[in-house]
């Protein structure tokens, strides 16, 4: 099955630091996308990419950006931490635009103090 | 534009006991929906999919059919398990490069 991995479980930063959040997956897929998750609301799209060095910002791109220089890594950085970006950071993944189930990794939820 | 709309939760039940979980969308043109399922410390996963109105689509005793006609993908089950004690999301593909848009999540938790 498909593997999507994602570098860290927990991570704690203090404010103003950069943070890179690495997503690799194992099985040729063209699109890959970062979430962040927060309770009550739901999956909120931050940054997407349909190819290497294509991206395509999602619903909220403010504070974040994305590097894809190679087609099974996917990152996502902080340019400068805030309390406000303290969340649960999920990966996915997924074949080209007409194959449409998506695969997640595990999350890294990322405390900013 | 594209949005999702699901009941908020979160839902309570006994095990055995019959699920519905309401799901609506707003969508332009013909849109594949889908339900996803989050355990506890995981990502999500498939949980079950519906490609066109009418389809029906199930998986693991869950059950959502595709109703053009009041826009809705509702989830149901007849007999919860502990074991099914997750947050479900209802999603929806874009016609952007793939997207799917999510709804917020409904957390279920089933008591023995």
């Amino acid at each position: 099955d498909v593997k999507v991995t994602q570098s860290s479980r927990y991570l704690v930063k203090r404010t103003g630091e950069k943070v890179f959040l690495e997503c690799v997956q194992d099985m040729d897929h063209e699109n890959m996308f970062w979430y962040r998750q927060d309770p009550g609301l739901g999956l909120r799209l931050i940054y997407f990419s349909y190819d290497v060095k294509m991206k395509e910002k999602g619903d909220i791109p403010e504070g974040y950006s994305v590097s894809r220089e190679k087609k099974e890594r996917f990152s996502l950085i902080l340019e400068s931490a805030s309390t406000n970006q303290t969340s649960m950071y999920l990966c996915a993944s997924k074949k080209g635009t007409d194959d449409e189930k998506l695969f997640f990794g595990s999350g890294t939820q990322l405390s900013v103090l | 534009g594209n949005s999702v709309t699901q009941m908020e939760g979160p839902v309570t039940l006994s095990e055995e006991a019959f699920l519905t979980i309401n799901c609506t969308y707003t969508a332009t043109g013909y849109p594949s929906l889908f339900w996803y399922v989050q355990y506890p410390g995981e990502g999500l996963q498939l949980l079950l999919k519906a490609t066109k109105a009418d389809d029906k689509g199930s998986n693991k005793g869950f059950e959502a059919t595709y109703r053009k006609e009041t826009t809705s993908f509702h989830l149901e089950k007849g007999s919860v398990q502990v074991s099914d004690s997750a947050v479900y999301f209802c999603a929806l593909t874009g016609s952007t490069l793939g997207r799917l848009y999510f709804g917020r999540g409904t957390q279920l938790t089933v008591w023995p």
